[in-house]
């Protein structure tokens, strides 16, 4: 099975602070993705990336960046953190190989700007 | 600009009856289609598929129809258990390209009762 995980599940920080969110994929897939998750929204697209090195911005990519250095690893930073990024965040992967294979998504960061 | 829209926040039904989820969308770009369950504090999980060369895809008790002329997606669960309670997505992708990003739906809360 596809393993996503993401460091942590709750996060608390502060207005105006950097944050790091984590994801690790074990599927050794090449796309992968950030999206925040609020109610009565969806999911929307922040970031994604098909290889290494190499992202590309989303719907709503203002106030984040993002970072491959490894296929496995796709980090979310959020540069000074505002209270209107309190929010759900998801991280997902895929393969690009066959015919539309569906992203796989890790549990989540309940992340809280205080 | 939404693309992909569900108008129903959340739909109720008896265990055993059919569950009916809707999905509009507006890109006529949209070439495949995907439902995703997600329950709380996990990530959604992939449920079915459909690419728009067909109108209906089945599994299990899981069938998804797509109506190509009126941009309309539905999911249809028969017979309806109460563990299917859940927040349902609908997605859509557009070009040829696997693993490619996905739009999202606001997202149907389904809740089956015993």
């Amino acid at each position: 099975d596809v393993k996503v995980t993401q460091s942590s599940r709750y996060l608390v920080k502060r207005t105006g602070e950097k944050v790091f969110l984590e994801c690790v994929q074990d599927m050794d897939h090449e796309n992968m993705f950030w999206y925040r998750q609020d109610p009565g929204l969806g999911l929307r697209l922040i970031y994604f990336s098909y290889d290494v090195k190499m992202k590309e911005k989303g719907d709503i990519p203002e106030g984040y960046s993002v970072s491959r250095e490894k296929k496995e690893r796709f980090s979310l930073i959020l540069e000074s953190a505002s209270t209107n990024q309190t929010s759900m965040y998801l991280c997902a992967s895929s393969s690009p190989q066959g015919w539309y294979q569906p992203q796989h998504f890790g549990d989540g960061t309940r992340l809280s700007i205080l | 600009d939404q693309q992909v829209k569900q108008n129903s926040p959340s739909l109720s039904v008896q265990e055993g009856r059919i569950s009916i989820l809707n999905c509009d969308y507006t890109n006529s770009m949209f070439d495949y289609f995907l439902w995703y369950k997600k329950y709380p504090a996990e990530g959604p999980t992939f449920l079915i598929s459909i690419s728009s060369i067909k109108d209906k895809n089945e599994d299990g008790r899981f069938t998804v129809f797509l109506n190509k002329s009126a941009k309309h997606l539905s999911l249809h669960i028969v017979p309806s258990q109460p563990g299917d309670s859940a927040v349902y997505f609908c997605a859509a992708s557009a070009g040829a390209t696997s693993g490619s990003r996905l739009t999202f739906g606001e997202g149907t809360q389904l809740t089956v009762n015993p």
